[in-house]
C-alpha cells in the first residue's frame, strides 16, 4: 500500500542546516509529485514546495526560496528537503505528502520534527 | 496568495448530531475547466493530516459518507452527519487552484 516514510526528529543549532527525507512506497514513484508542508506547533499548514520525480520539476513558495531546497534520489524513491541558515522560526513539524491523481495531497508522511536550539 | 479563512472552533455539537464547518477563499476557486480546487483535510490529535474531500465535493477513498461538502466559488461548507467521537480534530480547507497552495487556519470540532 502507499506509504511515505519520513526521517526522524532533528535537534540542530542556529545557523546550521538540516536535511530530512521522505521515502515513498507502494506506487510508481515518478507518477506523482511530492509536496512539502510546514506546521508550526499547534498552528496551520504552510506549503513549502513540490518536486516531481518524473521530470525533476521543482516549485517553491516564494516565502521559502533561499531557505528550502528539494532534491531527489530516484534509486531509492526518496525526496529530500534541506533547510539552511536555521533560526528558531524554522522549529516546526515538516510533512511530505503525495500530490495524487485528483491534485489532492492524498497520502501523508508521519512528519519530521525540527527543533532549532543552541 | 489566496487567503483561506476559517473560524477557530465549530459550534459545539452532541455526538450523533450534525456539524457544519465553513471556509471562505479570497478568490474564486472555480477553474474554467469546471473544477473547483477546494480540499478538506482532517488532522486528528497527534496524527498527520488526512484527505477527506477533493475538488470541493468528492469523497476521498475510505472516508465515511457521513462527510459531505458543497459551496460556491468562494464559500464552502463541510458537513458531518451523525458526528462520532473519532471525528474530533482540526479541519483544514485548502486550495490547489494556484501557487502557492494555501491552507485555512483550521477549525477545531467541538463536542458538547
Amino acid at each position: 500500500q502507499v506509504q511515505l516514510q519520513q526521517s526522524g526528529a532533528e535537534l540542530v543549532k542556529p545557523g546550521a542546516s538540516v536535511k530530512m527525507s521522505c521515502k515513498a512506497f507502494g506506487y510508481t514513484f515518478t507518477t506523482y509529485p511530492i509536496e512539502w508542508m510546514k506546521q508550526n506547533h499547534g498552528k496551520s499548514l504552510e506549503w513549502i514546495g513540490n518536486f516531481h520525480p518524473y521530470n525533476d520539476d521543482t516549485k517553491y513558495n516564494e516565502k521559502f526560496k533561499g531557505k528550502a531546497k528539494l532534491t531527489v534520489e530516484k534509486s531509492s524513491s526518496t525526496v529530500y528537503l534541506e533547510l539552511s541558515r536555521l533560526t528558531s522560526d524554522d522549529s516546526a513539524v515538516y510533512y511530505c505528502a503525495r500530490g495524487g491523481v485528483v491534485d489532492a495531497m492524498d497520502y501523508w508522511g508521519q512528519g519530521t520534527s525540527v527543533t532549532v536550539s543552541s | 496568495d489566496i487567503v483561506m479563512t476559517q473560524a477557530a472552533f465549530s459550534n459545539p455539537v452532541t455526538l450523533g448530531t450534525s456539524a457544519s464547518i465553513s471556509c471562505r477563499s479570497s478568490k474564486s476557486l472555480l477553474h474554467s475547466n469546471g473544477i473547483t480546487y477546494l480540499y478538506w483535510y482532517l488532522q486528528k490529535p497527534g496524527q498527520s493530516p488526512q484527505l477527506l474531500i477533493y475538488q470541493m465535493s468528492n469523497l476521498a477513498s475510505g472516508v465515511p459518507d457521513r462527510f459531505s461538502s458543497s459551496g460556491s466559488g468562494t464559500d464552502f461548507t463541510l458537513r458531518i452527519s451523525r458526528v462520532e467521537a473519532e471525528d474530533v480534530g482540526v479541519y483544514y480547507c485548502a486550495q490547489n487552484l494556484e501557487l502557492p497552495f494555501t491552507f485555512g487556519s483550521g477549525t477545531k470540532l467541538e463536542i458538547k
